[in-house]
C-alpha cells in the first residue's frame, strides 16, 4: 500500500514569491494534516481537515498561508508571498476515520528554502 | 507546549536494549502516551501507545508507571536503523484540538556499532 505522497520534495524560491505544496494521503483516510517543522524542532500543526472541511486551522497564519482539500482527497498548501522565516520542512499526514482517534501516517515532507 | 519532558540525546550500543525515558507528570486520566520516531529526512513514524497498561508490539515495548507520571520506551535489540529522534506525546483519543499531536524536541537516539 502506498504511503502519504508529497511533492515536490525540495523547493528553493526567492522571498516574496509564491509556493505550493501538494499532498496525496493514504487511500481512504478521511483526516489530513499539514505540519511545519523547523530545524531541530518537532512538527507543529498548521491545519487539520476532516474530509473536505478544515476543522482546526487555528495555527495557520492566514495572512499568507492558505490550504484546500477539494473533494476530500488531495490537498494543497500555499504560501504567498514567502518570507525568509518560512524556510522549513512542510509535512503532510493522514489518518483513517475522523475525530483524532487514529494514528497518523506522515509523508516525507517538502523542504522549502527561501532565499 | 509539549506536556512531556525527555532527555535531548542518548547513545546505545548496537544489539543492546535502548531505554528511552519520558516524564509526563501532569497527564490527565483520559490521556494516552504515544511514541513516534523520526529518522533523518523522513516524516515521523508511529511506534506505540498506551493508557496505563504496559504494551508491546513488533517494534517496541512501552512501560508506564503505576502513577502514570512517567514511561519508558524500550527497543529490545537496537540496530543502526533505529538511530532517530524519538518523540513522547500525551494526547486524548477523541476529536477536537485536544486530540492533536503536540511534539516537543524529542530524544535523539544514536545507535553505535
Amino acid at each position: 500500500e502506498a504511503g502519504v505522497v508529497q511533492s515536490p520534495r525540495y523547493k528553493i524560491i526567492e522571498k516574496k514569491q509564491p509556493v505550493a505544496f501538494w499532498c496525496n494521503p493514504i487511500s481512504g483516510h478521511n483526516t489530513l494534516y499539514w505540519y511545519l517543522q523547523n530545524l531541530g524542532q518537532g512538527p507543529e500543526l498548521l491545519i487539520r481537515y476532516e474530509n473536505e472541511e478544515a476543522v482546526d486551522d487555528s495555527q495557520l497564519p492566514k495572512d499568507r498561508f492558505s490550504a484546500e482539500r477539494l473533494k476530500g482527497v488531495d490537498s494543497t498548501l500555499k504560501i504567498q508571498p514567502a518570507e525568509l522565516g518560512d524556510s522549513a520542512v512542510y509535512l503532510c499526514a493522514s489518518s483513517p476515520g475522523t475525530g483524532g482517534k487514529s494514528e497518523q501516517f506522515f509523508g516525507p515532507g517538502t523542504r522549502l528554502t527561501v532565499l | 507546549d509539549a506536556k512531556t519532558t525527555q532527555p535531548p540525546s542518548m547513545d546505545c550500543a548496537e544489539g543492546r536494549a535502548a531505554n528511552l525515558p519520558c516524564n509526563h507528570s501532569t497527564i490527565s486520566g483520559n490521556e494516552y502516551v504515544y511514541w513516534y520516531r523520526q529518522i533523518h529526512s523522513q516524516g515521523p513514524q508511529y511506534i506505540i501507545h498506551g493508557l496505563k497498561n504496559n504494551e508491546t508490539n513488533e517494534m517496541a515495548s512501552l512501560i508506564i508507571t503505576e502513577d502514570r507520571k512517567s514511561s519508558t520506551l524500550i527497543l529490545p535489540h537496537a540496530t543502526l536503523r533505529d538511530t532517530a529522534v524519538y518523540y513522547c506525546i500525551v494526547r486524548v483519543r477523541y476529536g477536537g484540538s485536544q486530540g492533536n499531536l503536540i511534539f516537543g524536541k524529542g530524544t535523539k537516539l544514536s545507535v553505535k556499532p
